[in-house]
């Protein structure tokens, strides 16, 4: 596997259930973020992870969990979603940046996620 | 908080035609401007980016430019092809670490054969 890997591709799910986006990078990046897509929409940040501490939650929901257990995987856990949060879940990743500089950030394919 | 806002949100041109999309960011801090190509049922893929000490940057079809004083900055791609159908999305960097990239709307460019 090489680049931002994504599982799985599409979920859909009830509002009473639970469930876990998993992303993975091969790039030996130091942070991990999570995007929400939503139609007409900019890319909306959800979170940020930088040498595996969030730095960033960017008033999120309490139903979106991160987690990040070491620098080359992220998990968005799920409960009691709404039917609103039906999207495109995109991950990626990046080297911190530092002083000035700026690395670009790496996309996985996405999660299409459906709550019904 | 930087906003950036992106022009047209759908451009058709004929094949072999040029496109160009405009963005504009309000933080005259910002220092680094992706532009990224998101092809349907992929996530986004950057295509070229630019830093605040250069105006132009070109790779082959593709070509960015950059106005700092009038916080603008534009992606051209010239003889376009069927394969540059798909959205892209213009970003601009305005520091203070990871989380300091903010996207514009995007622009759905449609290549009429």
């Amino acid at each position: 596997e090489t680049g931002v890997t994504q599982t799985p591709r599409h979920l859909v799910m009830g509002m009473t259930n639970k469930k876990s986006l998993k992303c993975e990078q091969h790039l030996g990046h130091n942070a991990m973020y999570w995007y929400k897509q939503s139609a007409k929409k900019p890319l909306e940040l959800m979170f940020v992870y930088s040498l595996e501490e969030r730095v960033e939650n960017n008033s999120v929901p309490s139903r979106f969990s991160p987690e990040c257990p070491n620098s080359s995987h992220l998990f968005l856990h799920l409960h009691t979603l709404q039917p609103e949060d039906s999207a495109l879940y995109l991950c990626a990743s990046s080297q911190v940046p530092t002083g000035a500089s700026y690395n670009e950030q790496f996309f996985g394919p996405g999660t299409r996620l459906t709550v019904l | 908080g930087e906003n950036v806002e992106q022009h047209p949100s759908t451009l058709s041109v004929q094949e072999g035609d040029s496109a160009v999309i405009k963005c504009t960011y309000s933080d005259s801090a910002s220092n680094y401007f992706p532009w990224y190509k998101q092809e349907l049922g992929k996530g986004p893929q950057l295509i070229i980016d630019i830093r605040s000490n250069v105006g132009e940057k070109k790779d082959q079809r593709i070509a960015v430019t950059l106005n700092k004083t009038a916080k603008h900055f534009s992606l051209h791609i010239t003889e376009t092809q069927p394969e540059d159908s798909a959205v892209y999305f213009c970003a601009a960097y305005s520091g203070g670490g990871a989380d300091g990239l903010t996207f514009g709307k995007g622009t759905h460019l449609i290549i009429q054969p």
